[in-house]
């Protein structure tokens, strides 16, 4: 397996402009996390789905920030609108019950 | 929610030489990771070790649920060892949640 795929890699946008963030699982993975990093809070938990349905989105910082997953091998997560205070990078994550595996993260930059 | 601590917060090694790295947690945990971030910023998967001792190559990591703790140990310590270690603590829903890291430089 290709491990968690995210995209894309890097992403430098305008304040007040969307911005989605990309990730495929690990196949036959049911548990998908969104994580976010920042020097200043460290890894923090956005929101975590399990069979697609989200079960904990206490974490996403405000309503501009949404998240889905509308089948077993693909989720994303939006920034609407993006403010510098989002920059950071974004980690998603999957598990089928036991380890955890993280794809390369999103570093994203709102000037 | 439940508090991972890390300690310590930095080490500066010269490359050879032994370490250990701790992860004290304040409540009953499922699971528990260790991760590897390196200066490129990618998670690496270290060990996962809900108890006892495991053992991959120069790594090595002893978890003590019931004392709520895991221990770390880099033996022989390389330049590629540099880099951010994370513990993870896994209490519900299989969510991670993540100490601070200790940042290890490890000088040739």
């Amino acid at each position: 397996d290709a491990g968690v795929i995210q995209s894309p890699r890097h992403e430098v946008t305008e304040m007040g402009q969307e911005v989605t963030l990309r990730c495929k699982p690990i196949s036959g993975h049911d548990y998908l996390f969104w994580y976010r990093q920042t020097m200043m809070r460290g890894l923090e938990l956005l929101i975590y789905f399990n069979n697609n349905v989200p079960i904990d989105d206490s974490g996403m910082p405000e309503d501009r920030f949404s998240a889905k997953m509308p089948n077993a091998s693909f989720s994303t997560l939006k920034i609407q609108p993006s403010e510098p205070r989002d920059s950071a990078v974004y980690f998603c994550a999957s598990t089928r019950g036991g380890e955890a595996f993280f794809g390369q993260g999103t570093r994203l930059t709102v000037v | 929610g439940i508090q991972v601590e890390q300690s310590p917060p930095d080490l500066i090694l010269q490359e050879g030489a032994n370490s250990t790295l701790r992860c004290n947690f304040s409540d009953s945990v499922n699971n528990l990771q260790w991760f590897h971030q390196n200066p490129w910023g990618q998670l690496i998967n270290l060990f996962y070790i809900p108890s006892g001792t495991k053992q991959n190559g120069r790594l090595s990591a002893t978890t003590v649920a019931t004392e709520r703790y895991s221990l770390l140990y880099i033996s022989s310590s390389q330049t590629t060892d540099s880099g951010v270690y994370f513990c993870a603590v896994v209490t519900s829903g299989y969510k991670l949640s993540f100490g601070a890291g200790t940042t290890v430089t490890v000088r040739a």
